[in-house]
């Protein structure tokens, strides 16, 4: 159990509800990274966290979104307001540090479907 | 802004024959470079990367990839495809700048019996 791990693995809501995705970072990473995979785009970067502070929040698509990270660990994904457009998978990774010099370690991904 | 181009999202080879996924970059300033796979149901891995020193770079599984700065690429390859090399692979650029790295979107490879 030394990976990333998120939950839930999948996640199927209605559109207009609100959802939380979670994030299980390897012990002892301070960096903590959120994409969005969506068919056919490649990995958009969301949000990063180095300890409990998110110094660059550019890539949240819009201000339904948000996320935490407490205790330098566990972090929160969260949509409010669900639409039909947030359907993708999540991906959490996880490094050391900050930096190019130090390797992401991914999750396997939440798949949010919102219908 | 930095950005990748990955030319082909699908890429089908024969068991056996050369592997080549192309990836062009964009960057102002010196890059690093990756190339990542994503096995099915599973999430991205570091095949390898580019981080200034040898241009050839060689990765896990066999693969390798070449930084060429003329023609802003860096092309991953493998000499003798293997079943077990079907996935998804994207390649990412980050500047020394900040501590984003931006991806392709992404070759699908299909490994052909």
């Amino acid at each position: 159990g030394a990976g990333v791990s998120q939950s839930p693995s999948n996640k199927v809501t209605e559109k207009g509800k609100d959802v939380e995705l979670r994030c299980d970072p390897i012990s002892g990473h301070t960096a903590l990274y959120w994409y969005r995979q969506s068919l056919g785009q490649g990995l958009e970067f969301l949000i990063y966290f180095q300890g409990n502070s998110a110094p660059d929040k550019s890539g949240l698509p819009s201000d339904r979104f948000s996320a935490e990270r407490t205790g330098g660990s566990v972090s929160t994904l969260t949509i409010q307001r669900t639409q039909q457009e947030d359907s993708a998978v999540y991906l959490c990774a996880s490094s050391l540090g900050l930096g190019r010099f130090n390797e992401q370690f991914f999750g396997p991904g939440t798949r949010l479907t919102v219908l | 802004a930095q950005s990748v181009t990955q030319l082909g999202s699908h890429v089908s080879v024969s068991e056996g024959a050369l592997v080549l996924l192309r990836c062009n970059y964009s960057s102002s300033v010196p890059p690093y470079l990756f190339w990542y796979v994503q096995y099915p149901n599973q999430g991205l891995q570091l095949l390898l990367k580019y981080t200034s020193a040898a241009t050839l770079v060689k990765g896990i599984n066999g693969f390798e990839a070449e930084f060429k700065k003329s023609e802003t690429s860096f092309h991953l390859t493998k000499p003798s495809a293997h079943m077990s090399d079907a996935a998804e692979y994207f390649c990412a650029v980050s500047d020394k700048r900040d501590d984003k790295i931006i991806f392709g979107k992404g070759t699908r490879l299909h490994i052909l019996p």
